[in-house]
Order: C-alpha cells, then sequence, then structure tokens
C-alpha cells in the first residue's frame, strides 16, 4: 500500500535552515510529483511546490522561490524540502503528497502524516 | 496568479441537514478542482476530483458540481463526522492553489 513517511518534528533557530523528509513506499517512486503543503497553526493549506522524482524537474510557487528547495533521493525513494533563512513565519506543519495529472487529475490521494516545524530562539 | 475563493468560512448545521459551500477560481480551471476534509491532527483527505468525481470509498452523501470558475461541495444528510475543514484544490495545472476553507461545524 502507498506511504508517505515524513521525518519527525524539528525546533529550529531564526536565521538557520532545516531539511525534511518523505520517505516513499508502495509504489514507483520516479512516476510521480511529490507535491509539499505548508498548514501554519490554525490557518488553511498552501501549495509549495513539487518535485519529479523521475527526472528532478521542480514548480514552485512564487511565494516560496528562495525560501524552499526540492529535491528527490531516487535510491532511497525519498523526497526532500529544505527551508532556508528562517523565521517565525516558517513556523508551520509541512505535508508532502503524492500527485499526478492521470492519477485523480493530480489530486493528492495519499498525503504525509505532516513534520511541525517550530521556529525559535 | 490564480485565487480560489472558498465561502462560507463557516456554518453550523444540525445532522441530517443538507450542506453547500462554494468555491471561485479568479480565472477558467474548467473543471480541474479538488475537494479535501481536513479534521483537527490529521492530515487532509481526497473527497473529490475534477470537480464532480467521487474519490474511492467516499461515501455518496458528498458531491461535487461546478465548471468554469464556480464550484459547490454539497453533503446531504449531514453526519456527525462530517465535522471538519473543507477544502478545494485546482488540479492538473500548477499552482496547484488551495482555498482558505470552510469550517463546518455540528449545532
Amino acid at each position: 500500500q502507498v506511504q508517505l513517511q515524513q521525518s519527525g518534528a524539528e525546533l529550529v533557530k531564526p536565521g538557520s535552515s532545516v531539511k525534511i523528509s518523505c520517505k516513499a513506499s508502495g509504489y514507483t517512486f520516479t512516476s510521480y510529483d511529490m507535491h509539499w503543503i505548508k498548514q501554519q497553526p490554525g490557518n488553511g493549506l498552501e501549495w509549495i511546490g513539487w518535485i519529479y522524482p523521475g527526472n528532478g524537474n521542480t514548480k514552485y510557487n512564487q511565494k516560496f522561490n528562495g525560501k524552499a528547495t526540492l529535491t528527490a533521493d531516487k535510491s532511497s525513494s525519498t523526497a526532500y524540502m529544505q527551508l532556508s533563512s528562517l523565521t517565525s513565519e516558517d513556523s508551520a506543519v509541512y505535508f508532502c503528497a503524492r500527485g499526478a495529472r492521470w492519477d485523480y487529475g493530480g489530486g493528492f490521494a495519499y498525503w504525509g502524516q505532516g513534520t511541525l516545524v517550530t521556529v525559535s530562539s | 496568479n490564480i485565487v480560489m475563493t472558498q465561502s462560507p468560512k463557516s456554518m453550523s448545521i444540525s445532522v441530517g441537514d443538507r450542506v453547500t459551500m462554494n468555491c471561485k477560481a479568479s480565472q477558467n480551471v474548467y473543471n480541474n478542482i479538488a475537494w479535501y476534509q481536513q479534521k483537527p491532527g490529521q492530515s487532509p483527505k481526497l473527497l473529490i476530483y475534477y470537480a464532480s468525481n467521487r474519490y474511492n470509498g467516499v461515501p455518496d452523501r458528498f458531491t461535487g458540481s461546478g465548471y468554469g470558475t464556480d464550484f459547490t461541495l454539497t453533503i446531504n444528510s449531514v453526519q456527525a463526522e462530517d465535522a471538519a475543514f473543507y477544502y478545494c484544490q485546482r488540479i492538473y495545472n500548477s499552482p496547484n492553489t488551495f482555498g482558505a476553507g470552510t469550517k463546518l461545524e455540528l449545532k
């Protein structure tokens, strides 16, 4: 069965960077986009971008250009998101989710459990 | 950039009622809309894709409709377990923008 297992909660200092992971199993990792979504406490969902692990292509929400960097390791079926120059505004739960146009029109049928990132000195 | 506007922001409904919530896209998205349900502390769950197609296992009391810029999610005979946030999302093409959500509370 499809599973997306995300790394654990992070407590990080302002100005630093953090890299969170999303390990995929139960499907061909290189055949689906991996999307990342931000959810601040009490707020809605914000789409960050996607990476296609098959060739490393990426697409970002303009708002996250320079903030988020998406990568993928085909050998371990793991997608990564690095967030840089962290501020309190980056404190949020971050989700990974699988998507593909030919699979439910690109709707996100599978989600990770979320990774809480807290930015605090 | 495309903007997805959901209304109302919240609604309070009794079990057994019929509820309708709306999602308006700032430009034509054809039928490229998904709806999600999210309960506190959980990941969102896909309910509807391509505006009106129910995802596997979603109860048939959930119905999506619309095309172009105006979309609706209807829940017939709301159940207690339907209390949640509901989000629409533009799919198929990026940016895959979400709406701000509608909170459904049960009286």
